[in-house]
């Protein structure tokens, strides 16, 4: 089925340890981003991207880096995991780059914690 | 910080009753989109209302857009258990450049059967 596939749905991390959490569309989709969501905090934009090879920082970048190397892909990787990135994180992506169209299509998750 | 507030924090009505869950928001906006998120998954996309809307229905939902007051309110007619779930209000920022979407903290609904 066409949609957005985020890979681990769960992961658990040492403090210090750096993962990468995978995300994949397969609807063409310019526009890609992902989300953190804590409880009673909604979701904050961590990183997007508007096209391949173009990324840029959101509202709490600290502590994670991207790449977007071809359309379908766009990794987010933890370097030095902390507790305070213990959260679920959530990949999305959308049509156009303006977000005027249908909106954003989410993956399902990932929820990770960090010891 | 976050661009939307949303109020109420939590609803709880009975089925059959109609949902209004409202929401600010700070700065112009290109446009204003409400979002659905069931227990421990995604969120799905519900209905996109343009800066320059004033209403918009879809279905059992009716959106409406007050620019002059920074606000919005979803209405759900006529709910079901089904509607049980977190409603968030999001805005892209009408700021050059801006291509985001910013969420409002989310209105949590319970149906009661």
């Amino acid at each position: 089925n066409a949609g957005v596939t985020q890979t681990p749905k769960f992961q658990v991390l040492k403090t210090g340890q750096s993962m990468t959490l995978q995300c994949a569309q397969d609807m063409n989709h310019e526009y890609m981003s992902w989300y953190r969501q804590d409880p009673g905090m909604g979701l904050r934009l961590i990183h997007y991207s508007v096209g391949a090879g173009i990324t840029d920082q959101g509202e709490v970048p600290n502590g994670y880096n991207v790449s977007r190397s071809t359309t379908e892909d766009f990794p987010l990787r933890l370097l030095s995991a902390a507790p305070s990135q213990t959260s679920v994180y959530f990949c999305a992506s959308s049509y156009t780059r303006a977000l005027t169209g249908n909106g954003a299509f989410f993956g399902q998750g990932t929820r990770l914690t960090v010891v | 910080s976050q661009q939307g507030e949303e109020d109420p924090q939590a609803l709880s009505i009975q089925e059959g009753e109609n949902a209004t869950m409202n929401c600010s928001y700070k700065t112009s906006i290109n446009n204003l989109q409400w979002y659905r998120q069931n227990s421990g998954r995604g969120l799905v996309h519900l209905i996109l209302i343009r800066s320059n809307e004033r209403e918009k229905h879809s279905g059992r939902l009716r959106v409406t857009l007050d620019t002059s007051k920074k606000s919005s309110s979803l209405l759900i007619t006529a709910s079901r258990a089904a509607d049980t779930a977190s409603y968030f209000c999001a805005t892209v920022p009408a700021i050059q450049g801006a291509q985001k979407l910013v969420f409002g903290q989310g209105t949590r609904l319970t149906i009661n059967p």
